[in-house]
């Protein structure tokens, strides 16, 4: 089955600066990578997503990008604000099949 | 529209009870997924069903068991319950057109098992 690996755990950031958080993927035949954001308290919320015939997306601040042939994506923050704490996941998936999730980044940004 | 809706918030059970969590999902959902989160092992996936069918299963053991009705509400069902059962209990529902994408997740129930 599929497996993603997610790597800060951990990520500490000034405020103003860019945070960067990679994800790998096992399954080539994945085509959907979403990321998630997840406030204390709360279910993790779909923040952006990539589709494996794009290699990058943005949404004002962040921006995700996509090597299918090394089977890695990123989510990067730019100009990142207090309110941007909160634990990162990736995830992967492909048709009706389940969706993988990485083990989750926890990200401070600190004013 | 109304979000994914989970209850009980919170529930503190004793081994070797069972414990059953309801999940209601977003108007017009069909697709509904519940994952299990502990801060070591992050997002781990128990189940889906759609349309009244487990279309996919993680690899949990057969004391954790859902159902879905036909309005789409689902509940998950944790047997014997052990002390390594304590987690976050999400649910997320998907309006699942061509793929099981943009999950919308509720706040969870916290199990605590003493």
């Amino acid at each position: 089955g599929e497996n993603v690996e997610q790597h800060p755990s951990t990520l500490s950031v000034q405020e103003g600066d860019s945070a960067v958080i990679k994800c790998t993927y096992s399954d080539s035949a994945s085509n959907y990578f979403p990321w998630y954001k997840q406030e204390l308290g709360k279910g993790p919320q779909l923040i952006i997503d990539i589709r494996s015939n794009v290699g990058e997306k943005k949404d004002q601040r962040i921006a995700v990008t996509l090597n299918k042939t090394a089977k890695h994506f990123s989510l990067h923050i730019t100009e990142t604000q207090p309110e941007d704490s909160a634990v990162y996941f990736c995830a992967a998936s492909k048709g009706y099949q389940k969706v993988t999730f990485g083990i989750g980044t926890k990200l401070q940004v600190i004013p | 529209k109304a979000g994914v809706t989970q209850t009980p918030r919170y529930l503190i059970k004793t081994r070797g009870q069972q414990v059953t969590l309801s999940c209601s999902p977003i108007s017009g959902h069909r697709s509904v997924s519940w994952y299990q989160q502990t801060p070591g092992q992050g997002l781990q996936f128990l189940f889906e069903y759609f349309s009244e069918t487990q279309r996919n299963k993680g690899n949990f053991p057969g004391r954790f068991s859902g159902r879905q009705f036909s309005n789409s509400r689902s509940e998950m069902n944790v047997s014997t319950l052990e002390l390594g059962d304590s987690a976050l209990y999400l649910c997320a529902s998907s309006p699942s057109q061509g793929g099981n994408e943009k999950l919308f997740f509720g706040s969870g129930t916290q199990l605590s098992v003493l």
